[in-house]
Protein backbone atom coordinates (compact mmCIF):
# COMPACT_ATOMS: atom_id res chain seq x y z
CA UNK A 1 0.00 0.00 0.00
CA UNK A 2 1.15 3.28 -0.50
CA UNK A 3 2.66 5.35 2.31
CA UNK A 4 4.53 8.59 3.43
CA UNK A 5 7.24 8.25 6.10
CA UNK A 6 8.40 11.15 7.66
CA UNK A 7 11.38 9.80 9.69
CA UNK A 8 11.60 12.35 12.74
CA UNK A 9 9.32 11.75 15.10
CA UNK A 10 10.71 14.81 17.47
CA UNK A 11 13.70 17.49 16.73
CA UNK A 12 14.49 19.31 18.82
CA UNK A 13 16.75 22.18 17.60
CA UNK A 14 18.26 25.94 19.18
CA UNK A 15 17.19 29.11 17.34
CA UNK A 16 19.57 29.80 14.21
CA UNK A 17 20.16 26.34 13.74
CA UNK A 18 19.42 24.69 10.01
CA UNK A 19 16.39 22.27 9.88
CA UNK A 20 16.16 19.47 7.80
CA UNK A 21 12.46 17.24 7.99
CA UNK A 22 12.38 13.81 5.93
CA UNK A 23 9.55 12.71 4.13
CA UNK A 24 9.62 9.85 1.49
CA UNK A 25 6.84 8.05 0.36
CA UNK A 26 5.94 4.90 -1.90
CA UNK A 27 4.27 5.38 -5.12
CA UNK A 28 5.80 4.99 -8.66
CA UNK A 29 3.02 7.28 -10.29
CA UNK A 30 2.62 10.89 -10.69
CA UNK A 31 2.36 12.47 -7.52
CA UNK A 32 2.02 16.23 -5.89
CA UNK A 33 3.81 17.02 -2.51
CA UNK A 34 2.78 18.59 0.08
CA UNK A 35 4.44 20.32 3.78
CA UNK A 36 2.03 21.75 6.14
CA UNK A 37 2.45 22.82 9.56
CA UNK A 38 0.22 22.82 12.66
CA UNK A 39 0.92 25.78 15.24
CA UNK A 40 -0.29 24.93 18.86
CA UNK A 41 -4.35 25.42 19.01
CA UNK A 42 -4.60 26.17 15.11
CA UNK A 43 -5.09 23.89 12.31
CA UNK A 44 -3.05 22.81 9.58
CA UNK A 45 -1.52 25.78 7.18
CA UNK A 46 0.12 25.23 4.24
CA UNK A 47 3.58 25.80 3.80
CA UNK A 48 4.21 24.91 0.28
CA UNK A 49 3.68 22.32 -2.46
CA UNK A 50 4.80 20.36 -5.73
CA UNK A 51 3.07 19.72 -8.52
CA UNK A 52 5.54 20.23 -11.08
CA UNK A 53 8.27 22.38 -13.04
CA UNK A 54 11.40 23.55 -10.90
CA UNK A 55 11.84 20.51 -7.95
CA UNK A 56 13.17 23.12 -5.55
CA UNK A 57 10.17 24.61 -4.18
CA UNK A 58 10.08 27.69 -2.04
CA UNK A 59 7.00 28.86 1.03
CA UNK A 60 6.25 30.97 3.15
CA UNK A 61 8.11 31.71 6.15
CA UNK A 62 11.02 30.71 4.61
CA UNK A 63 11.36 27.14 4.34
CA UNK A 64 11.54 25.23 0.76
CA UNK A 65 11.66 21.89 -0.06
CA UNK A 66 13.48 19.84 -2.84
CA UNK A 67 12.13 16.99 -4.40
CA UNK A 68 14.06 14.43 -5.74
CA UNK A 69 12.04 11.79 -7.94
CA UNK A 70 14.47 9.51 -7.67
CA UNK A 71 14.70 9.37 -4.36
CA UNK A 72 10.67 9.73 -3.88
CA UNK A 73 11.86 12.12 -1.32
CA UNK A 74 10.51 15.61 -0.67
CA UNK A 75 12.69 16.58 2.03
CA UNK A 76 11.74 20.38 3.65
CA UNK A 77 14.17 23.01 4.93
CA UNK A 78 15.07 25.90 6.73
CA UNK A 79 18.43 27.55 7.26
CA UNK A 80 17.68 29.05 10.22
CA UNK A 81 14.98 28.12 12.53
CA UNK A 82 13.14 30.34 15.10
CA UNK A 83 11.26 30.07 18.17
CA UNK A 84 8.08 30.76 16.57
CA UNK A 85 8.70 27.83 13.95
CA UNK A 86 7.83 25.42 16.90
CA UNK A 87 4.78 23.05 15.75
CA UNK A 88 4.02 20.01 13.46
CA UNK A 89 4.97 19.63 10.45
CA UNK A 90 3.11 17.14 8.18
CA UNK A 91 3.81 16.02 5.05
CA UNK A 92 1.03 14.84 2.35
CA UNK A 93 1.25 13.12 -0.94
CA UNK A 94 -1.48 13.67 -3.39
CA UNK A 95 -1.69 10.31 -6.14
CA UNK A 96 -2.66 11.36 -9.26
CA UNK A 97 -4.21 8.21 -12.20
CA UNK A 98 -4.29 9.11 -15.33
CA UNK A 99 -4.17 12.99 -14.73
CA UNK A 100 -7.30 12.48 -12.02
CA UNK A 101 -6.26 13.40 -8.09
CA UNK A 102 -6.44 9.80 -6.30
CA UNK A 103 -5.36 8.91 -2.90
CA UNK A 104 -4.22 11.94 -0.08
CA UNK A 105 -2.17 10.34 2.70
CA UNK A 106 -0.25 11.85 5.23
CA UNK A 107 2.48 11.10 7.33
CA UNK A 108 2.31 10.89 11.09
CA UNK A 109 4.03 14.21 11.53
CA UNK A 110 7.14 15.32 13.12
CA UNK A 111 7.25 17.71 16.55
CA UNK A 112 10.04 20.79 15.72
CA UNK A 113 10.93 22.44 19.48
CA UNK A 114 12.64 25.22 19.18
CA UNK A 115 14.76 26.03 22.36
CA UNK A 116 15.62 30.24 22.49
CA UNK B 1 -2.95 7.44 19.18
CA UNK B 2 -6.21 7.38 17.33
CA UNK B 3 -7.14 5.59 14.22
CA UNK B 4 -9.67 6.73 12.21
CA UNK B 5 -12.14 4.83 9.72
CA UNK B 6 -13.49 6.99 7.20
CA UNK B 7 -16.14 5.66 4.68
CA UNK B 8 -16.94 5.75 2.26
CA UNK B 9 -13.49 5.78 0.50
CA UNK B 10 -14.82 7.10 -3.20
CA UNK B 11 -17.99 7.08 -5.01
CA UNK B 12 -19.69 8.48 -8.20
CA UNK B 13 -22.47 10.72 -7.28
CA UNK B 14 -25.12 12.33 -10.12
CA UNK B 15 -25.73 16.06 -9.92
CA UNK B 16 -28.16 17.25 -7.12
CA UNK B 17 -27.86 14.20 -5.17
CA UNK B 18 -26.46 14.61 -1.65
CA UNK B 19 -23.60 11.86 0.26
CA UNK B 20 -23.10 11.21 3.74
CA UNK B 21 -19.31 10.97 4.98
CA UNK B 22 -18.62 9.17 8.51
CA UNK B 23 -15.80 9.50 10.15
CA UNK B 24 -15.11 6.98 13.04
CA UNK B 25 -12.48 7.44 15.61
CA UNK B 26 -11.39 4.42 17.99
CA UNK B 27 -10.93 7.16 21.17
CA UNK B 28 -12.81 9.36 22.11
CA UNK B 29 -11.31 13.23 20.82
CA UNK B 30 -12.97 16.45 21.63
CA UNK B 31 -11.97 18.30 18.28
CA UNK B 32 -12.68 16.95 14.76
CA UNK B 33 -12.17 18.39 11.55
CA UNK B 34 -13.33 18.04 8.25
CA UNK B 35 -11.51 19.34 5.23
CA UNK B 36 -11.36 19.18 1.17
CA UNK B 37 -8.72 18.89 -1.50
CA UNK B 38 -10.02 20.31 -5.25
CA UNK B 39 -8.04 19.05 -7.77
CA UNK B 40 -4.96 21.05 -7.98
CA UNK B 41 -5.68 22.52 -4.25
CA UNK B 42 -4.21 21.99 -1.62
CA UNK B 43 -6.62 21.75 2.12
CA UNK B 44 -8.66 23.47 2.88
CA UNK B 45 -10.72 23.74 6.40
CA UNK B 46 -14.71 23.44 5.87
CA UNK B 47 -15.58 23.12 9.66
CA UNK B 48 -14.67 22.11 13.33
CA UNK B 49 -16.98 19.93 14.70
CA UNK B 50 -16.67 19.87 18.63
CA UNK B 51 -19.01 17.36 20.09
CA UNK B 52 -22.41 19.02 21.68
CA UNK B 53 -22.25 22.23 19.98
CA UNK B 54 -22.86 23.52 16.59
CA UNK B 55 -19.98 22.93 13.85
CA UNK B 56 -17.88 26.22 13.46
CA UNK B 57 -17.74 26.84 9.55
CA UNK B 58 -14.52 28.59 7.46
CA UNK B 59 -15.52 31.37 5.09
CA UNK B 60 -16.32 30.31 2.17
CA UNK B 61 -18.76 26.82 3.28
CA UNK B 62 -22.53 27.17 4.59
CA UNK B 63 -24.17 24.10 7.00
CA UNK B 64 -26.94 24.24 4.57
CA UNK B 65 -24.57 23.16 2.17
CA UNK B 66 -22.03 20.85 4.18
CA UNK B 67 -24.30 19.86 7.15
CA UNK B 68 -22.27 18.16 10.15
CA UNK B 69 -23.34 15.95 12.67
CA UNK B 70 -21.24 15.14 16.03
CA UNK B 71 -23.13 12.73 17.96
CA UNK B 72 -20.82 11.51 20.05
CA UNK B 73 -17.10 11.53 21.09
CA UNK B 74 -16.03 8.88 18.44
CA UNK B 75 -18.11 9.84 15.54
CA UNK B 76 -19.11 13.05 12.93
CA UNK B 77 -20.66 13.01 9.75
CA UNK B 78 -20.32 15.39 6.65
CA UNK B 79 -23.17 15.50 4.29
CA UNK B 80 -22.30 17.14 0.69
CA UNK B 81 -25.57 18.74 -0.19
CA UNK B 82 -27.25 18.94 -3.80
CA UNK B 83 -24.12 18.56 -5.42
CA UNK B 84 -22.29 20.03 -8.37
CA UNK B 85 -19.31 18.91 -10.52
CA UNK B 86 -17.50 21.39 -8.24
CA UNK B 87 -18.10 19.25 -5.14
CA UNK B 88 -15.62 16.63 -6.89
CA UNK B 89 -12.54 16.66 -4.36
CA UNK B 90 -11.29 14.85 -1.71
CA UNK B 91 -13.05 15.41 1.41
CA UNK B 92 -10.57 14.17 4.54
CA UNK B 93 -11.92 14.05 8.52
CA UNK B 94 -8.78 14.62 11.24
CA UNK B 95 -9.12 14.88 15.19
CA UNK B 96 -6.94 16.23 17.17
CA UNK B 97 -5.77 14.90 21.19
CA UNK B 98 -5.84 16.51 24.12
CA UNK B 99 -1.91 16.46 23.68
CA UNK B 100 -2.46 18.32 20.16
CA UNK B 101 -1.53 15.16 18.22
CA UNK B 102 -3.15 15.62 15.09
CA UNK B 103 -4.46 12.23 12.94
CA UNK B 104 -5.85 11.86 9.65
CA UNK B 105 -8.87 9.38 8.12
CA UNK B 106 -8.00 8.03 4.75
CA UNK B 107 -9.74 10.47 2.65
CA UNK B 108 -12.96 9.88 0.57
CA UNK B 109 -12.82 10.56 -3.08
CA UNK B 110 -15.90 12.02 -4.74
CA UNK B 111 -16.64 12.81 -8.38
CA UNK B 112 -19.85 14.47 -8.98
CA UNK B 113 -21.12 14.00 -13.03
Amino acid sequence: AQSVSQHNHHVILSEAASLELGCNYSYGGTVNLFWYVQYPGQHLQLLLKYFSGDPLVKGIKGFEAEFIKSKFSFNLRKPSVQWSDTAEYFCAVTLNYGGSQGNLIFGKGTKLSVKP
Amino acid sequence: SAVISQKPSRDICQRGTSLTIQCQVDSQVTMMFWYRQQPGQSLTLIATANQGSEATYESGFVIDKFPISRPNLTFSTLTVSNMSPEDSSIYLCSVRLENEKLFFGSGTQLSVL
